[in-house]
């Protein structure tokens, strides 16, 4: 099965908001409420910001929040900071035991 | 405080095994979770290997099945990864992570490149 489809990047000024989105089909995104989200900055390991579409783990920010409608699944950061810059990637359960990963999105704030 | 620790070779030969070990600290690996390999190639995205739940069944990604053996040693608190009959294109970043009910990862490993060249 085909990755998820991301947009290469995204951006945003300090306080603003962005939305990441994450196209899949009706066979992943669309069919289960498994669909996560990981922030990655250069050099580290990528960390869980959203599981099953918006739960956030302890510790995220609020002003992280995660959401589906169909096939797509977004993430939204809100009052945008500086150190929210980074890669963003979705992940969503794919049935039979399959987990695909979505291309990664460039996040700069500006 | 549950921490994840890769190790094995930096360097594999084409055609070769690539394995790497995942030491648990901090949580009993038989416990509740899943445990997974996640790798990145350099300056690419983030693919899925495979999981082991921990009664030790496997699930792993179809285009790797053939390849990828995942395994658990319960009495070192670790499990493993075997990729068969390595090429260039298994060079990555090769990460262990913790997996939990919705198959989300939470606790992630630093990280240990692998380099396949002879």
């Amino acid at each position: 099965q085909s990755a998820l489809t991301q947009p290469p990047s995204a951006s945003g000024s300090p306080g603003q908001s962005v939305t990441i989105s994450c196209t899949g089909t009706s066979s992943d995104v669309g069919y289960y409420n498994y669909v996560s989200w990981y922030q990655q900055h250069p050099g580290k390991a990528p960390k869980l910001m959203i599981s099953e579409v918006s739960k956030r783990p302890s510790g995220v920010p609020d002003r992280f929040s995660g959401s589906k409608s169909g096939n797509t699944a977004s993430l939204t950061v809100s009052g945008l900071q500086p150190e929210d810059e980074a890669d963003y990637y979705c992940t969503s359960y794919a049935a039979s035991n399959n987990l695909l990963f979505g291309g990664g999105t460039k996040l700069t704030v500006l | 405080q549950v921490q994840l620790q890769e190790s094995g070779p930096g360097l594999v030969k084409p055609s070769e095994t690539l394995s790497l070990t995942c030491a648990v600290s901090g949580y009993s690996i038989t416990s509740v979770y899943n445990w997974g390999w996640i790798r990145q190639p350099p300056g690419k995205g983030l693919e899925w290997i495979g999981t082991i739940h921990h009664s030790g069944t496997t699930y792993y990604n179809p285009p790797l099945k053939s390849r990828v053996t995942i395994s658990i040693d319960t009495s070192k608190n670790q499990f493993s990864l075997k990729l068969r009959s390595v090429t260039a294109a298994d060079t990555a970043l090769y990460y262990c992570a913790r997996q939990f009910g919705g198959w989300a990862f939470d606790i992630w490993g630093q990280g240990t490149m692998v380099t396949v060249s002879s």
